[in-house]
């Protein structure tokens, strides 16, 4: 069973059009959840952390949430610029973040 | 502002042959990172490296692997001897404490004929 589940894995708007991306986990110890901005052939782009349940960050158009079991990231009137692959990971007790396998996110102009 | 570089952006390898690709982590940062990512899958952990030692690594992380970190500056993946399905985009990162946050480079893709 996946770590990390991110919904939907493709996602299509127009340009202007507000959405929501969902990330839902189950780790026992979280000690933190990492939203992070892929293009293809790049890396992972650092976008937000969270590091427990009610905690909310902003960026630009993009604002992230985390509840106890999940976290979403709202995207707020998109433009085409911020089509890309959106992944989720989670750190639990050790160093290493288990990633999701991606919101492909596309505007449409 | 500071960035994690790697080289070589893309390396092309025959089977059974030795790769080291490099890193260079942000100045101020004390852990360091190895992800790769198969074309079209997730990111994956292969391991985490703090104190000149690895603090933790994957199954995939096997003993074909190697980190190092030669000097002040660099860290290194070497890969002994490769196979097909080593073929992939290798991801190194780092970051200044044990949480917090992680800032990856643009990658090494690396291709086994």
């Amino acid at each position: 069973e996946d770590q990390v589940t991110q919904s939907p894995e493709a996602l299509r708007l127009q340009e202007g059009e507000s959405s929501s991306l969902n990330c839902s986990y189950t780790v026992s110890g979280l000690r933190g959840l990492f939203w992070y901005r892929q293009d293809p052939g790049k890396g992972p782009e650092f976008l937000f952390t969270l590091y427990s349940a009610g905690e909310e960050k902003e960026k630009e158009r993009l604002k992230a949430t985390l509840t106890k079991k999940e976290s979403f990231l709202h995207i707020t009137a998109p433009k085409p610029e911020d089509s890309a692959t959106y992944l989720c990971a989670v750190q639990e007790g050790a160093d290493g973040l288990t990633f999701g396998k991606g919101t492909h996110l596309i505007i449409q102009p | 502002e500071p960035e994690v570089t790697q080289t070589p952006s893309h390396q092309v390898t025959q089977m059974g042959q030795e790769v080291i690709l490099r890193c260079v982590p942000i100045s101020n940062h004390l852990y360091f990172y190895w992800y790769r990512q198969i074309l079209g899958q997730k990111v994956e952990f292969l391991v985490s490296f703090y104190n000149n030692e690895i603090s933790e690594k994957s199954e995939i992380f096997d003993d074909q692997f190697s980190v190092e970190r030669p000097d002040g500056s660099n860290f290194t993946l070497k890969i002994r001897s490769t196979k097909l399905e080593d073929s992939a985009m290798y991801f190194c990162a780092s970051r200044q404490g044990g949480t917090g946050e992680l800032f990856f480079g643009e990658g090494s893709r690396l291709t086994v004929l």
